[in-house]
């Protein structure tokens, strides 16, 4: 049951410009959403997250956005640079903060080009 | 002050065979999680223990899969009688308290390749 997607697998952006990474979610409990971002060889590292009760958050050249109504949230990085090149990785949890039944997405893997 | 540590980096095993997966999570947390990632496919919960506790393993296989976080020593996850299905990177995270708030911290995962 793929909870939360992410239909991109891969996307390519030019230095300087906006990487946009989308992710689409079908549980309507889900009320907290993370953004991971994972470089080869290494374990998923936390980038920023959004509870539903916001529909932005930002955190230096990362925001998240939250459409509740259309189940849909995306990661903006502006100005991206080439270290972003990575594999992003969407999740959701329902219930409450303390919920570990984390869903992810399959991950949408970023080309940062100098 | 060390990450979340999982050893061995890579693990190949015979069909048949057992496969020890060791987590040790951030000095201070006492919460431990298990993920698998299959190729292609996004990280999937596993199992959730707090000391000598298993609180959720709702994710965990019925059969041949195993895990325990003893008062002392690292996190083990154990997969009796090894089949190629499943060969998978598996993560370990650990948080302080359990919260969400500001995510888990993941280890580097274990690649198991059964052959």
């Amino acid at each position: 049951d793929q909870q939360v997607k992410q239909n991109s697998p891969s996307l390519s952006v030019q230095e300087g410009r906006i990487s946009i990474l989308n992710c689409d979610y079908t549980n309507s409990m889900f009320d907290y959403f993370l953004w991971y971002k994972k470089y080869p060889a290494e374990g998923p590292t936390f980038l920023i997250s959004i509870s539903s009760i916001k529909d932005k958050n930002e955190d230096g050249r990362f925001t998240v956005f939250l459409n509740k109504s259309a189940k849909h949230l995306s990661l903006h990085i502006v100005p991206s640079q080439p270290g972003d090149s990575a594999v992003y990785f969407c999740a959701a949890s329902a219930g409450n903060y303390n919920n570990n039944d984390m869903r992810f997405g399959a991950g949408t893997r970023l080309t940062v080009k100098p | 002050n060390a990450g979340v540590m999982q050893n061995p980096r890579h693990l190949v095993r015979r069909r048949g065979q057992e496969a020890r997966l060791r987590c040790s999570p951030m000095k201070g947390h006492s919460h431990v999680y298990w993920y698998r990632q299959l190729p292609e496919e996004g990280l999937k919960f596993m199992v959730y223990l707090q000391k000598e506790n298993i609180i959720d393993e709702s994710g965990m296989p019925k059969e041949r899969f195993s895990a325990e976080f003893p008062k002392e020593g690292p996190s083990i996850l154990r997969i009796q009688q090894v089949v190629r299905g499943d060969s998978a990177a598996y993560f370990c995270a650990s948080s302080p308290t359990g919260d969400l708030l500001y995510g888990y911290t993941f280890g580097s995962g274990t690649r198991l390749t059964v052959v």
